[in-house]
């Protein structure tokens, strides 16, 4: 079946710095895109989310970017912190059924 | 305070023993959901309900039962036949047909059979 996908595994920046975290996705069909925040031994948490009819959304120094043409979405940390140290799942919904499928997960680790 | 919480945290069983682990939600949420996660992946859909008394089996059902009498409970059943059951077992829920597909999650229960 389709799947979301992760371009990396792993991804370290400095603290203060901008973080981007990407996602691919295969099914041209999926009409919903959100964003979980995972810290380690907990529940996924929802940061944002986005629908297909928008192209950018933004939140509280969160920013989601989508392009459909590649299949594409990202999301955009603004000024990162040592609380934003986390695991970082993407997860799309497609043909209406309400279920989520979730990419592998992207390991944020913040730099002093 | 409304929420989903499951337990226990931590549960370990020995082999061939079945195990019940526990989901309730005070969120009045229609659907509910559960996931299995092992280390460095993703979470993958064991059964889903979107009402009462009725669920469907998710991309990874084999070896697990679920029922949902209950629009409150969705409690996940892990028999001998699920031949690899050590993981994180994480629930969620969510309000179908609302626009959006946001789930909420619980805590999750890390389970271990040795």
């Amino acid at each position: 079946g389709e799947s979301v996908g992760l371009h990396l595994p792993t991804l370290s920046v400095q603290e203060g710095d901008n973080s981007i975290i990407n996602c691919a996705y295969s099914n041209s069909a999926s009409d919903y895109f959100i964003w979980y925040k995972q810290e380690s031994g907990k529940g996924p948490q929802f940061i944002i989310d986005i629908r297909s009819n928008m192209d950018k959304r933004q939140g509280q120094r969160v920013t989601v970017l989508l392009n459909k043409t590649v299949k594409h979405l990202s999301l955009q940390i603004a000024a990162t912190q040592p609380g934003d140290s986390a695991v970082y799942f993407c997860a799309e919904n497609h043909g209406g059924a309400q279920k989520l499928v979730f990419g592998q997960g992207t390991r944020l680790t913040i730099n002093p | 305070d409304g929420g989903i919480t499951q337990s226990p945290k931590y549960l370990f069983r020995k082999e061939g023993q079945n195990v019940t682990l526990s989901c309730e939600q005070n969120l009045n949420h229609d659907a509910m959901y559960w996931y299995r996660q092992d280390p460095g992946q993703g979470l993958r859909l064991i059964y889903y309900s979107q009402i009462v008394n009725d669920f469907q089996k998710g991309d990874i059902a084999e070896g697990y039962s679920v029922s949902r009498e209950k629009k409150e409970s969705f409690p996940l059943s892990v028999t001998s036949a699920q031949k690899n059951p050590t993981a994180f077992y994480l629930c969620a829920s969510s309000v179908p047909g609302r626009g959006d597909y946001e789930q909420y999650f619980g805590p999750g229960t890390r389970l271990t059979v040795t």
